[in-house]
């Protein structure tokens, strides 16, 4: 079962509003990341947090990760309509070589 | 940089074919990984490889194989297509070996294959 579960599946905004996905995983992680995906393209990674952070910025993105919730949040502020995509989040385990994605949420955001 | 490059990016095979679909990168990472991405599934991860010369199982490995030819370059190789192995296949990459989660994961464009 995947390890990361995002929510919503789906999300609808008008431009200039803020989008908020959550994640939450199952077993404790060294780092969640979060990625986007624009249609038809490969992911793009966005942000890492570490297991010992709470809280990250980057330009108009705002991570949160609550580990003993075992939950992470993606603000994105202001939003454009070029922020319509899909985004993972992606965790990874204390111990282990590899990423597991969760099934992503779909942001559609409407000029 | 062209970063990682995946080909070819469309591909249709009829049941029983085998085919190669190549993963390239030029950022001198380490470990190199391939995912298939599924509607309402997300992605998951089929082989890995953690530095040249060695590959592992990932979560969905059963009808493929991989090789790490050098550094750069990850195959993945069908060797008899089946119609569940439709799907957008990914190739990624990451500088880290002993522990490449601890940075983010560059992705290739995707191979779309469906198998008839």
């Amino acid at each position: 079962s995947q390890q990361g579960e995002e929510d919503p599946q789906a999300l609808s905004i008008q431009e200039g509003e803020n989008a908020t996905m959550n994640c939450s995983y199952k077993t404790s992680i060294n780092n969640l990341q979060w990625y986007r995906q624009n249609s038809g393209r490969g992911l793009v990674h966005l942000i890492l947090i570490r297991s010992n952070e709470r809280e990250k910025h980057s330009g108009r993105l705002r991570v949160t990760l609550d580990t003993s919730k075992k939950s992470s949040s993606l603000l994105i502020t202001a939003s454009r309509a070029a922020d319509t995509a899909s985004y993972f989040c992606a965790t990874a385990l204390t111990s282990g070589s590899r990423l597991t994605f969760g099934e992503g949420t779909q942001l559609t955001v409407n000029p | 940089n062209a970063g990682v490059t995946q080909t070819p990016k469309f591909q249709v095979l009829k049941t029983g074919q085998s085919m190669t679909l190549q993963c390239a990168q030029d950022m001198n990472h380490n470990s190199m990984y391939w995912y298939r991405q599924d509607p309402g599934m997300g992605l998951r991860l089929i082989y890995y490889s953690a530095s040249e010369g060695t590959t592992d199982k990932g979560e969905v490995p059963n009808g493929y194989n991989v090789s790490r030819l050098n550094k750069r370059e990850f195959s993945l190789r069908l060797e008899s297509a089946a119609p569940s192995q439709t799907s957008v296949y990914f190739c990624a990459s990451s500088r880290g070996q002993d522990h490449p989660t601890d940075y983010g994961y560059t992705f290739g464009s995707g191979t779309r294959l469906t198998v008839v």
